[in-house]
């Protein structure tokens, strides 16, 4: 069974700063992994996909990396601004068959002070 | 449309009775899911349809679930006999098996 965990659960940083949020998961068979933001009661906004065959993806000042022989993949986030506040999701898709339904971490919620 | 659409976007219903809740998903995309997120909790997968059919509905947490899709593209979900623990936000997403997009969510409060 494919899990998903997300470290840390939430940070909080100056404006200005990079940071990174970790993602891993449990089993490396995945086709494609992808990062959302979720802001309060809203829903989920495609940041980033990731294929499986795939070493890392950027979009403006954010980047996001996989290593899937270890599991994990990390968002850089360059020059934090308070408009980045929000939670974070990593999910992956699992491969093979019929079953390409998304497993999601937890999160992390992030808060950027001005 | 330009993207998924979920309807409605609040919902407050008294326990017992039953709701539908509508999912519009981006023309073209073939699959469509169905996810649960209680309040501080994950996403909870409840049903994946490929087309009309929905080859994984494992996350179903109980019978009074259910949920079809038509013509490959509407979906909707029933909750018969809503419960208090049925209270939660339920999101739609739709891909081509590559990229997902989510919809707005339906917030679901059963009092």
């Amino acid at each position: 069974k494919q899990e998903v965990t997300q470290i840390p659960a939430a940070l909080s940083v100056p404006e200005g700063e990079n940071l990174v949020l970790n993602c891993s998961f449990t089993d490396s068979a995945i086709y494609n992994l992808q990062w959302f933001r979720q802001d309060p009661g809203k829903g989920l906004t495609s940041l980033l996909l990731i294929q499986s065959s795939q070493r890392e993806q950027t979009s403006g000042r954010l980047n996001a990396s996989l290593d899937k022989s270890s599991g994990r993949s990390t968002l850089y986030i360059a020059a934090s601004q308070p408009g980045d506040s929000a939670t974070y999701l990593c999910a992956v898709r699992v491969s093979g068959g019929s079953n390409y339904k998304l497993t999601f971490g937890k999160g992390t919620l992030l808060t950027v002070n001005p | 449309g330009a993207g998924v659409s979920q309807s409605p976007s609040n919902k407050v219903t008294e326990k017992g009775k039953d709701v539908e809740l509508r999912c519009d998903p981006i023309s073209g995309h073939t699959a469509l899911y169905w996810y649960r997120q209680s309040l501080g909790q994950g996403l909870e997968f409840l049903i994946y349809f490929q087309g009309n059919s929905a080859p994984d509905k494992s996350g179903l947490p109980s019978d009074r679930f259910s949920a079809e899709r038509t013509g490959g593209s509407v979906s909707t979900l029933t909750i018969q006999r809503t419960q208090q623990e049925d209270s939660a936000v339920y999101l739609c997403a739709s891909s081509r098996n590559t990229e997902a997009f989510f919809g707005q969510g339906t917030r679901l409060t059963v009092v």
